[in-house]
């Protein structure tokens, strides 16, 4: 079966510190992974996606995502927060049975304090 | 930009009432979802359509109906609304061959 972890459900760092968000999934195959980002009383925005190519993915806000093979992993990275960063945070793998169809991990919440 | 809305931001419903939720999307996409997000369960899909009148059941379609008589509209219905259904209710749109969902800003739903 396939399946995204999100360890953490809250992450907390302070302002100009790096920031790291974990993911971990489950997936036969080569796996199609996203972030979103949803900020307070809106819908998910994404950020970023891996397909196929260098581990390291570069998205929106300066956020970027390594994807790990061997670890099964797709860490999302930012080398300085921002309060604004403060946000809902999803990971999400395309189930192999769908072209369409998102698995998406429980989220993190990301708070970034002064 | 692609814009998802959704008809209301904020619903509250009766037990037994039937509930519709309605999406528009602007983008002519072909497909379409409708989610619950619920805390500490993440997004769980209930319904997708890939195509005017065609619907494919997510992984909690129970207690939910949909229907999608214009590509631009996607609407979900519960038929008789209880008290387990409250939730955010998220809709997105996806273009074909494309791998970016664009979501609306949800529906908060309170069913007493």
């Amino acid at each position: 079966a396939q399946s995204v972890a999100q360890p953490e459900d809250q992450v907390n760092v302070a302002e100009g510190n790096p920031l790291t968000v974990k993911c971990t999934y489950s997936v036969s195959g080569n796996p199609y992974l996203f972030w979103y980002v949803q900020y307070p009383n809106r819908g998910l925005q994404f950020l970023l996606k891996y397909i196929t190519g260098d581990n390291l993915v570069k998205g929106s806000y300066g956020f970027e995502a390594e994807f790990n093979k061997s670890q099964t992993s797709f860490h999302l990275k930012k080398p300085s927060a921002l309060v604004s960063d403060s946000a809902l945070y999803f990971c999400a793998v395309r189930a192999m049975d769908s072209s369409y169809k998102l698995i998406f991990g429980s989220g993190t919440r990301l708070l970034v304090r002064p | 930009d692609v814009k998802v809305t959704q008809s209301s931001r904020y619903l509250v419903k009766r037990t037994g009432e039937k509930v519709f939720l309605e999406c528009v999307q602007d983008m002519d996409h072909e497909n379409m979802f409708w989610y619950r997000q619920d805390p500490g369960l993440g997004l769980r899909l209930i319904y997708f359509s890939y195509d005017v009148k065609m619907k494919e059941k997510g992984d909690i379609p129970e207690g939910y109906s949909v229907s999608r008589e214009k590509k631009e509209r996607f609407s979900l219905i519960l038929e008789s609304a209880s008290t387990n259904q409250t939730s955010m209710y998220l809709c997105a749109s996806l273009a074909g061959g494309s791998d970016e969902q664009y979501f609306g800003p949800g529906t908060r739903l309170t069913v007493t």
